[in-house]
């Protein structure tokens, strides 16, 4: 099984700042990499597939790079919404996911 | 806009099988590109994928799971179903059921909803 490892565990940050959140791969997964953001009670979001290309209606905000064992999410100006937990996944070999990074207003 | 919707017990007795359904809306159950996943989340921990069906009734699963799952789907319902037997208290969760676009990335998501295993 491949264990995704996501850090930090939370991050505190001011809205217009930048977000950065890692994702770490116990093997290669390629570019198979996606990133989730879920909010209490709300359906999770995918935000970002394949390592890098932004899912239908994201704003540009959100940009995803990295590929082999280690990715990363960017939020280049932080809003207000998007402040909650991230999650990667991965489909290299079957689908395991992250244990997530809660974004948090400072 | 595509939703899914979960409904089932919240409470199953260990030991017991836990019955969910997934209800689609909004949008077509039966296209070949798309599949129709479930996953969970234990209270405190990550995702977990559970298992995914084609609309024709191909499934792939987990293979920590396998053993102990079943998905299902009725088309004319617009619907497909999570089995999961000989549950424990480990199998206490939020259950999320999701559209799976072509085995790749989970795109629509249902709002979860949470599974106690007690007596």
């Amino acid at each position: 099984e491949i264990v995704l490892t996501q850090s930090p565990a939370t991050l505190s940050l001011s809205p217009g700042e930048r977000a950065t959140l890692s994702c770490r791969a116990s093997q290669s997964v390629s570019s198979y990499l996606a990133w989730y953001q879920h909010k209490p009670g709300q359906a999770p979001r995918l935000l970002i597939y394949d390592a890098s290309n932004r899912a239908t209606g994201i704003p540009a905000r959100f940009s995803g790079s990295g590929s082999g064992t280690d990715f990363t999410l960017t939020i280049s100006s932080l809003e207000p919404e998007d402040f909650a937990v991230y999650y990667c996944q991965q489909r290299n070999n079957w689908y395991t996911f992250g244990q997530g990074t809660k974004l948090e207003i400072k | 806009q595509l939703q899914l919707q979960e409904s089932g017990p919240g409470l199953v007795k260990p030991s017991e099988t836990l019955s969910l359904t997934c209800t689609v809306s909004g949008g077509s159950i039966s296209s070949g590109s798309y599949y129709w996943a479930w996953i969970r989340q234990p209270p405190g921990k990550g995702l977990e994928w559970i298992g995914s069906i084609s609309y024709t009734g191909y499934t792939y699963y987990n293979p920590s799971l396998k053993s102990r799952v079943t998905i299902f789907v009725d088309t004319s319902k617009s619907q497909f179903s999570l089995r999961l037997g000989s549950v424990t208290a480990a199998d206490t969760a939020v259950y999320f059921c999701a559209r799976h676009l072509s085995l790749r990335y989970l795109d629509y998501w249902g709002q979860g909803t949470l599974v106690t295993v007690s007596s």
